[in-house]
């Protein structure tokens, strides 16, 4: 595997589930984000970490938690969802978290909460 | 309030012809600025970026303008190809750390090259 990775694809969930999303890369980065891209809407920055510790939360709900084991790990878990969060969630790596590194993307998971 | 706009959601051009995206922003503090692209099913990957010191910068066929009077950027592709084909992102960043890599992103442009 080269890159960065998103399991799963797409992920169908109701409204009391508990689920989480998995990204891996193998790109030797230091910094990990998740983003949320809603239909027709801009990407939004969610968590930022760098070296393990998350430096950002961009006023996230308390329903959405990060997980950041390892600099090549990070996860979402995702539980008592709304409707409203169903998007498209994509991880990103970095060298570092400035704002001039090269942020380098997964492919997504899709997410649709019932 | 979005910081950053693509005003245009869709641009349609022909082959070997040139395409130029555009993108406006409101914060004056941002002062690096970054064009991605994203084919369907994949993630967005990073094309071009232009420091707020300079006011061009080329890569091949991309070229992207920056105009800080007025809070302008646009990309431009010559000649575009239909493998071009592909929804273009701008975004945006204010300071080189203080921000922690926070990039604040455009709705995006979907490009359209026909043969």
């Amino acid at each position: 595997e080269t890159g960065v990775t998103q399991t799963p694809r797409h992920l169908v969930m109701g409204m009391t589930n508990k689920k989480s999303l998995k990204c891996e890369q193998h790109l030797g980065h230091n910094a990990m984000y998740w983003y949320k891209q809603s239909a027709k809407k801009p990407l939004e920055l969610m968590f930022v970490y760098n070296f393990k510790e998350q430096t950002e939360n961009n006023s996230v709900p308390s329903r959405f938690s990060p997980e950041c084991p390892n600099s090549s790990h990070l996860f979402l878990h995702l539980h008592t969802l709304q409707p409203e969060d169903s998007a498209l969630y994509l991880c990103a790596s970095s060298h570092r978290s400035g704002s001039t590194d090269t942020q380098y993307f997964g492919p997504g998971t899709r997410l649709t909460v019932l | 309030d979005q910081q950053v706009k693509q005003n245009s959601p869709s641009l349609s051009v022909q082959e070997g012809r040139i395409s130029i995206l555009n993108c406006d922003y409101t914060n004056s503090m941002f002062d690096y600025f970054l064009w991605y692209k994203k084919y369907p099913a994949e993630g967005p990957t990073f094309l071009i970026s232009i420091s707020s010191i300079k006011d061009k910068n080329e890569d091949g066929r991309f070229t992207v303008f920056l105009n800080k009077s007025a809070k302008h950027l646009s990309l431009h592709i010559v000649p575009s190809q239909p493998g071009d084909s592909a929804v273009y992102f701008c975004a945006a960043s204010e300071g080189e750390y203080n921000q922690g890599g926070k990039l604040i992103f455009g709705q995006g442009t979907e490009l359209s090259v026909k043969p």
